[in-house]
Formats: structure tokens, C-alpha cells, sequence
């Protein structure tokens, strides 16, 4: 079936400190990787996503990259900012007999500190 | 409107009560999906529909919990006879094309649900 795991929290980084969250996944099929980020009282945004193999995502500072060898969405940043604090998602988006499903982490929860 | 629209943002009720959640989901999408977001946890799948229709109802928790959606818009999440291990946020999300997996899912943001 499908899953991903992700890295657990909490992070605490100093601001521009470089930033790694791991998330690795298995799938029956060839889906689509998704970085999305939660703000503090607000719903999940799309922070970046990979269509196919050995694609990039970018966005904000933020990277990712599609790697089917290992199975694995690692997202990145070179600096961080106190802004960046929020809880980070990794999903995947498969076919299924039922339609198009969705697979999330559990969440990594970031603070950044002055 | 221009993004996935919630209502209530915060409900408080009394255990035992029923309670119903909507979401508004961006025009044109056909896919829309229920989660729940416990304090500090993941998020776990509840239900989805493609158009009317949901495929997919297996994540719901127990026979308490029902959804509709109706001209392949709005949906309608309901909880009967609410217990304290409801409270949660519930969150909605859309996405533009079913059968087509890149394309992402566009989220509200929740209804804050408090069973007191």
C-alpha cells in the first residue's frame, strides 16, 4: 500500500540555519510528492511538489527532490527565517480503484529562533 | 469564492449534541476531502467524494459520522451525538481534476470543533 514517514519533531534551528526535514514513502504506483505547510491557526498550503522522478520542487527558499532509488522527498532550505516556523507535511497523491487518494505524513513541527 | 471556505471556523457544543460542518470548495473542483487534525497529530483521512459520489468512506470513525455533498459542491460533514473524543479540527480540502494525481489539494482553514 501506500505511506510516507516522515521525520519526527519537533526542530528548533537559529535563524539561517540550513534546514532538513526527511520524509521517505512507499507506493504501488508512480505518484506525485507534495510539500505542504501549516501555519498556526490556519489550514494546510502547498509549499512544493514533484510530478516524476528526479524532478525538483522549489519554492520560498524552500527545495525538494523527487528520488525513486531511495524513496525520498527530503525537504530543504539554506537559511531559515523565524517566519519559516510551522508545521511541514510531506504527502503523496496515487490512483486507486476509488480515485485520487492522498497520503500524508505526521508532521514535523519547526521553530525558529532569533 | 477564491479558496476552499469553512463554516463554522469554531463550534463549542454539549456532548450528546449533533453538529454539522461545511465546506465550500473551490469552484470547478471535483474532488473534495474530509481530514480531522487532532492537537498535535497528523492528519487523518475521514472521507472523499469525487463529484456527488464517495468512492471512498473508509476512514470514517465510527457510524456517528456521516457526509453529503450535493450538486457536486458543497459538502456537509455530520456528527451525531458527540462524544469528547470529537474535538478536533476538521479540515476540508479540493482539488481541481479527479483521476489526475499531481494535481495538489487546496485546504480551508478547519473548523475548530470543542465538545465540552
Amino acid at each position: 500500500g501506500n505511506s510516507v514517514t516522515q521525520m519526527e519533531g519537533p526542530v528548533t534551528l537559529s535563524e539561517e540555519a540550513f534546514l532538513t526535514i526527511n520524509c521517505t514513502y512507499t507506493a504501488t504506483g508512480y505518484p506525485s510528492l507534495f510539500w505542504y505547510v501549516q501555519y498556526p491557526g490556519e489550514g494546510l498550503q502547498l509549499l512544493l511538489k514533484a510530478t516524476k522522478a528526479d524532478d525538483k520542487g522549489s519554492n520560498k527558499g524552500f527545495e525538494a527532490t523527487y528520488r525513486k532509488e531511495t524513496t525520498s522527498f527530503h525537504l530543504e532550505k539554506g537559511s531559515v527565517q523565524v517566519s519559516d516556523s510551522a508545521v511541514y507535511f510531506c504527502a503523496l497523491s496515487d490512483l486507486s480503484n476509488t480515485g485520487n487518494q492522498f497520503y500524508f505524513g505526521t508532521g514535523t513541527s519547526l521553530t525558529v529562533i532569533p | 469564492g477564491a479558496g476552499v471556505s469553512q463554516s463554522p471556523s469554531n463550534k463549542v457544543t454539549e456532548k450528546g449534541k449533533d453538529v454539522e460542518l461545511r465546506c465550500d470548495p473551490i469552484s470547478g473542483h471535483t474532488a473534495l476531502y474530509w481530514y480531522r487534525q487532532s492537537l498535535g497529530q497528523g492528519l487523518e483521512f475521514l472521507i472523499y467524494f469525487q463529484g456527488n459520489s464517495a468512492p471512498d468512506k473508509s476512514g470514517l470513525p465510527s457510524d456517528r459520522f456521516s457526509a453529503e455533498r450535493t450538486g457536486g459542491s458543497v459538502s456537509t460533514l455530520t456528527i451525531q451525538r458527540t462524544q469528547q473524543e470529537d474535538s478536533a479540527v476538521y479540515l476540508c480540502a479540493s482539488s481541481l481534476v479527479a483521476g489526475v494525481p499531481n494535481q495538489p489539494q487546496h485546504f480551508g482553514d478547519g473548523t475548530r470543533l470543542s465538545i465540552l
